[in-house]
């Protein structure tokens, strides 16, 4: 079945630095990728997407490039600040049927100034 | 608008007990999923609404859970003698349509079984 495997942390960094986050699927076809963020105390948000291979998804300084070849769609973002402090999740969603999201383990992301 | 809620936001059952949780999707959504998490893990899919019809309950972990949309908005999910591994946040989440349109999330029930 499908899966996505995603970077463990936690993950901590000083302000400014850049970030990577490793996420790679296993799927059939096509599937839609998707980060999710859940900031403290809030629920999951989407942060950005890409329904086709070597789109980018962007959204906030962050970036993802869905790349079919590797199957990943690595986050990254150029210059972190203390408020991107969160639990990053990488998601797919499958070609066929619903839309029903497979999520990666997450990611505790902590900026620290 | 209003999100997508959830209530109650906190629940302590023993083990044994039934529990029913509500979602209340954003008005208009016709897509309604949800979703468990257990500590640490990514959210799991346990079910799909379109409507009222329950289109996929194939992540559902038994037969002890149940989920119901009858109205074609607000739904409920079930849980009968619940069972300490039943302990996880479980949230759900409506999109407006198919066709990979971002679904959003509500805050979540913590599920706690003694």
């Amino acid at each position: 079945g499908d899966s996505v495997t995603q970077m463990e942390g936690p993950v901590t960094l000083s302000e400014e630095a850049f970030l990577t986050i490793n996420c790679t699927y296993t799927a059939t076809g096509y599937p839609s990728l998707f980060w999710y963020v859940q900031y403290p105390g809030e629920g999951l948000q989407l942060l950005l997407k890409a329904t086709k291979a070597d789109d980018k998804g962007s959204n906030k300084g962050f970036e993802a490039t869905y790349r079919k070849e590797t199957t990943s769609f690595h986050l990254e973002k150029g210059s972190v600040q203390v408020s991107d402090s969160a639990v990053y999740f990488c998601a797919l969603s499958p070609v066929w049927g619903n839309e029903k999201l497979t999520f990666g383990t997450g990611t505790r992301l902590t900026i620290i100034p | 608008g209003a999100g997508v809620s959830q209530s109650p936001r906190y629940k302590v059952a023993k083990r044994g007990q039934d529990v029913a949780l509500r979602c209340d999707p954003i008005s208009g959504h016709v897509s309604l999923f949800w979703y468990q998490q257990a500590l640490g893990q990514g959210p799991e899919f346990l079910t799909y609404f379109q409507n009222e019809a329950q289109l996929d309950k194939s992540g559902l972990p038994s037969d002890r859970f149940f989920a119901e949309r009858p109205e074609g908005s607000v739904s409920t999910l079930k849980i009968q003698r619940t069972q300490q591994e039943d302990s996880a946040v479980y949230l759900c989440a409506s999109s407006q349509t198919a066709n990979y349109n971002e679904q959003f999330f509500g805050p979540g029930t913590r599920l706690t079984v003694l």
